[in-house]
């Protein structure tokens, strides 16, 4: 089945314990992207990968680190997590920039 | 700054009855346009995505229409059913940077019996 999968998928952790909130997609696409999710502030997105070893910046980049070493993974990084960074998070991909984007099921995370 | 503005906020319909949704956005330049619909709790599903060059698609009972010069969008739902109440959310990418979105805050949709 085509699918994006996130893990995990709630996460309850403390200031400070870096984390990892890995992505992978089974469809062989090549943009994929990370955004997060407030209450009041809708969707925002955090870091995109436009290929393999390419990653940019998107609107709040800030406090968060991606790699994309291989094509079907994209792990967010949360070195220094922070109150502030307690989200819903979503792992996005698409065949290419006009094609549809398929979303994971969220990562719900809670920092301390 | 690219805005996307998303309106009604909110918006309670009676089952069946037709609804249009509205989106301005100051992108620019434009790249492409794209409709999510997003159920309480879930990912986003996407419903349409529009080029410069295109002005509607459709989507089974959604219909998205772009107006390129004045910089608005609609999604309109037709006969709208119960599986209809959802978060409708609208993003604009620029063709200077394309893999960049910028989201709308969506429009809550609350469709009644």
């Amino acid at each position: 089945e085509a699918q994006v999968t996130q893990n995990p998928r709630y996460l309850i952790t403390v200031t400070g314990k870096k984390l990892t909130v890995t992505c992978s997609q089974n469809m062989n696409h090549e943009y994929m992207s990370w955004y997060r999710q407030d209450p009041g502030l809708g969707l925002r997105q955090i870091y995109y990968s436009m290929n393999v070893e390419v990653t940019d910046k998107g609107d709040v980049p800030e406090g968060y680190k991606v790699s994309r070493k291989e094509k079907r993974n994209f792990p967010l990084i949360l070195e220094s997590p922070s109150p502030n960074q307690t989200s819903l998070y979503f792992c996005a991909s698409s065949l290419g920039l006009y094609n549809e984007q398929f979303f994971g099921p969220g990562t719900r995370l809670t920092v301390l | 700054k690219n805005q996307v503005e998303q309106s009604p906020q909110s918006l309670i319909i009676l089952e069946g009855k037709n609804c249009t949704l509205q989106c301005n956005y100051t992108v620019s330049p434009f790249s492409n346009l794209r409709w999510y619909k997003q159920d309480t709790g879930r990912g986003p599903v996407s419903l349409t995505i529009m080029t410069f060059s295109e002005n509607t698609k459709s989507n089974g009972r959604y219909t998205a229409t772009l107006d390129a010069d004045t910089k608005q969008s609609s999604l309109h739902i037709t006969a709208s059913q119960l599986s209809d109440s959802a978060s409708y959310i609208c993003v604009v990418s620029a063709n200077t940077n394309a893999g960049k979105s910028t989201f709308g805050d969506g429009t809550t949709l609350t469709v009644k019996p």
